[in-house]
């Protein structure tokens, strides 16, 4: 079945960086693009940016540039995350999930979607 | 990003209906999608679209939308649909956001 298996449990110190997976089954990668999406402890989901898994070209949102990389290897269906200069705040669980997408004729209001996650990355940084 | 914003919490007695809405300008122009989230457990589309089920989505989920408004409603709501939920809509410059989450407390 389609699922997104993500990388484990990852503890960092202040200043190092780490390299989160999420690896496509079940549906070849480059059919849809791959949205990463980050939520805080206690907090709300917060989108960081999408990944176009054709040409490998992401796209940050506010916030998330800088030290936030997204890349894709199709020969083993994964995208990652990479999260350079770790600082505390960066304690999250990090998600990707699918994304999906009506628009043009085919649809008179477009709207997008994300129909499959990952079960998500808990990354927490403390010295 | 476009925001989104939803009430914090709301609470439903078993067996009955509530609605949840999620206000923003970009949902002028954009269908919302719908997320439930179950304590440590990763977010599960519930409605996308005009008024989408997943397979595997009981049909007590339903969707609408009015002008800058778009409500999830749960008709008969069950112990197991006790969690958060949350919006997510994509604006014009190609950038989605987040609702800031209601809370749904089944009594």
């Amino acid at each position: 079945q389609v699922q997104l298996v993500q990388s484990g449990s990852e503890l960092k110190k202040p200043g190092a960086s780490v390299k989160v997976s999420c690896k496509a089954s079940g549906y070849t990668l480059n059919t849809y693009a791959m949205n990463w999406v980050r939520q805080a402890p206690g907090q709300g989901l917060e989108w960081m940016g999408w990944i176009d898994t054709n040409t490998g070209n992401p796209t940050y949102a506010q916030g998330f540039t800088g030290r936030f990389v997204f890349s894709l290897d199709t020969s083993v269906s994964t995208t990652y995350l990479q999260i350079s200069s770790l600082k505390a705040e960066d304690t999250a669980v990090y998600y990707c999930a699918r994304d999906r997408y009506c628009s043009g004729a085919g649809c008179y209001i477009p709207y997008y979607y994300m129909d499959v996650w990952g079960k998500g990355t808990t990354v927490s940084v403390s010295s | 990003s476009s925001e989104l914003t939803q009430d914090p919490a709301v609470s439903v007695a078993l067996g009955q209906t509530v609605r949840i809405t999620c206000q923003g300008d970009s949902l002028r122009n954009y269908y919302a999608s719908w997320y439930q989230q179950k304590p440590g457990q990763a977010p599960v589309l519930v409605i996308y679209g005009e008024n989408n089920r997943p397979s595997g989505i009981p049909d007590r989920f339903s969707g609408s939308s009015s002008g800058n408004t778009g409500s999830l409603t749960i008709t008969g709501a069950q112990a197991e649909d006790e969690a958060d939920y949350y919006c997510n809509s994509r604006d014009s410059s190609g950038n989605h956001s987040f609702g800031t989450g209601t809370k749904v407390t089944v009594l």
